[in-house]
């Protein structure tokens, strides 16, 4: 089947804009978690979805930042009023549950001028 | 905090060898330690899970080990290939949900 894609790959913003990143997780997968990467780092944990709520939401690091999961499947994150220190690889992950293995997308390179 | 290190940090060998990649973390609570290949500009490719109750898991060429007590980790990749070049990272999960990386292994096979 299908692996967890996100859209779009590459994204360049102006400084103060509003951005939007897709996630599309892996079918029957309740689990939907959000890290960010930033260049010669390991990923680092934004937010975690169970089903449609976010049950841990402590890695995003302002109010700035913000994701949904209306349906349970799909997710947005959305940057509002976006800096240059936004500018990462943002990667997507979904697992059967809580404890399981996760399979991460290929992530979406957001820069931000 | 979990602090997860990886050693070390870039790591060159001749096709063949065999090679090991050692991963540490501060809290030994963990659920399970999983660890990835990331090639350049890509996302991240699941090699193996460790639950914390388990000591080894094997896929291939690859052997991961997991000593909880000691917060250590190691993978074992048997007869490098060239096609074995990536980043290799460890992370270890506390909470069921959030994997804490360390900053990863290069790897360069030639």
């Amino acid at each position: 089947g299908a692996g967890v894609s996100q859209t779009p790959s590459n994204k360049v913003t102006e400084k103060g804009k509003y951005v939007e990143l897709r996630c599309d997780p892996i079918s029957g997968h309740t689990a939907l978690y959000w890290y960010r990467q930033s260049l010669g780092q390991g990923p680092e944990f934004l937010i975690y979805f169970q089903g449609t709520g976010a049950a841990d939401d402590s890695g995003l690091p302002n109010d700035r930042f913000f994701a949904v999961r209306p349906e349970g499947s799909v997710s947005t994150l959305k940057i509002q009023r976006t800096e240059r220190g936004d500018s990462a690889v943002y990667l997507c992950a979904s697992s059967w549950g809580q404890g399981w293995e996760q399979y991460f997308g290929p992530g979406t390179r957001l820069t931000v001028t | 905090k979990q602090e997860v290190t990886q050693i070390p940090a870039a790591l060159s060998v001749p096709e063949g060898e065999n090679l090991v990649l050692n991963c540490s973390f501060t809290d030994s609570a963990i659920y399970n330690l999983q660890w990835f290949r990331q090639d350049p500009g890509k996302g991240l490719t699941s090699l193996l899970l460790i639950q914390s109750s388990q000591r080894e898991q094997t896929s291939g060429r690859l052997n991961a080990s997991l000593d909880k007590s000691s917060g250590r980790s190691t993978l074992y990749i048997a007869a490098s290939q060239p096609g074995d070049s990536a980043t290799y990272l460890c992370a270890v999960q506390n909470s069921g949900y959030a994997l804490n990386f360390g900053k990863g292994t290069s790897l360069l096979v030639t």
